[in-house]
């Protein structure tokens, strides 16, 4: 069984702090992402990363950047957490190279910036 | 215009009841569709999928591909209270998800 584990399910933190989200999977999965989900909005891919020490912008980069070095870790920074990133982040890992590459998800973090 | 269009909901239907939801999409190379669930306070996890056009079954679950229309269903008979969740379709190209915001459904005994 494919397993996501995600460091924190719950989260509060104040506005400027730097923030750190961290993903492990234990599969071998070389693609990792991560989604913050919001109501009405649905999963929006902040960034991702398809192998160590390599990371792509998705659609909703700013304020965020992510880090990758290990395979099994994929870890999402809010350089300076602001209330808009007052969200439930996903991280989800998913294996490459065969055709039908399902995306395996953590539980979430909720994090609230106050 | 988003790439995912999906009916927000939230359905609300008796138990035993027919249950559809829906979605559409704007990118004609969407090859695989996906349908997630996720339970309150759960990440989501992978229902099923079609790729290209077509009906697939699995149990009390169909999915549904139109690509001439650009319209994904998913099915559900017989519905059930742990039906109860939100469901998220997800058309993908290459390695790239692309989530519909969810129609959270209520299946009440």
């Amino acid at each position: 069984d494919v397993k996501v584990t995600q460091s924190s399910r719950y989260l509060v933190k104040r506005t400027g702090e730097k923030v750190f989200l961290e993903c492990v999977q234990d599969m071998d999965h070389e693609n990792m992402f991560w989604y913050r989900q919001d109501p009405g909005l649905g999963l929006r891919l902040i960034y991702f990363s398809y192998d160590v020490k390599m990371k792509e912008k998705g659609d909703i980069p700013e304020g965020y950047s992510v880090s990758r070095e290990k395979k099994e870790r994929f870890s999402l920074i809010l350089e300076s957490a602001s209330t808009n990133q007052t969200s439930m982040y996903l991280c989800a890992s998913q294996k490459s190279g065969t055709t039908y590459n399902e995306q395996f998800f953590g539980p979430g973090t909720r994090l609230t910036v106050l | 215009q988003k790439e995912v269009e999906q009916d927000p909901g939230p359905l609300s239907v008796p138990e035993g009841a027919i249950v559809s939801l829906n979605c559409t999409y704007s990118n004609s190379a969407f090859q695989y569709f996906m349908w997630y669930r996720q339970y309150s306070r759960k990440g989501p996890e992978l229902l099923m999928y079609t790729y290209s056009s077509g009906n697939k079954e699995d149990g009390r679950f169909t999915a549904q591909v139109d690509k001439s229309s650009k319209y994904i269903s998913l099915f559900i008979r017989d519905s059930q209270p742990s039906d109860s969740a939100t469901y998220l379709c997800a058309p993908r190209n290459f390695n790239k998800f692309y989530f519909g915001s969810g129609t959270k459904l209520n299946v009440k005994p």
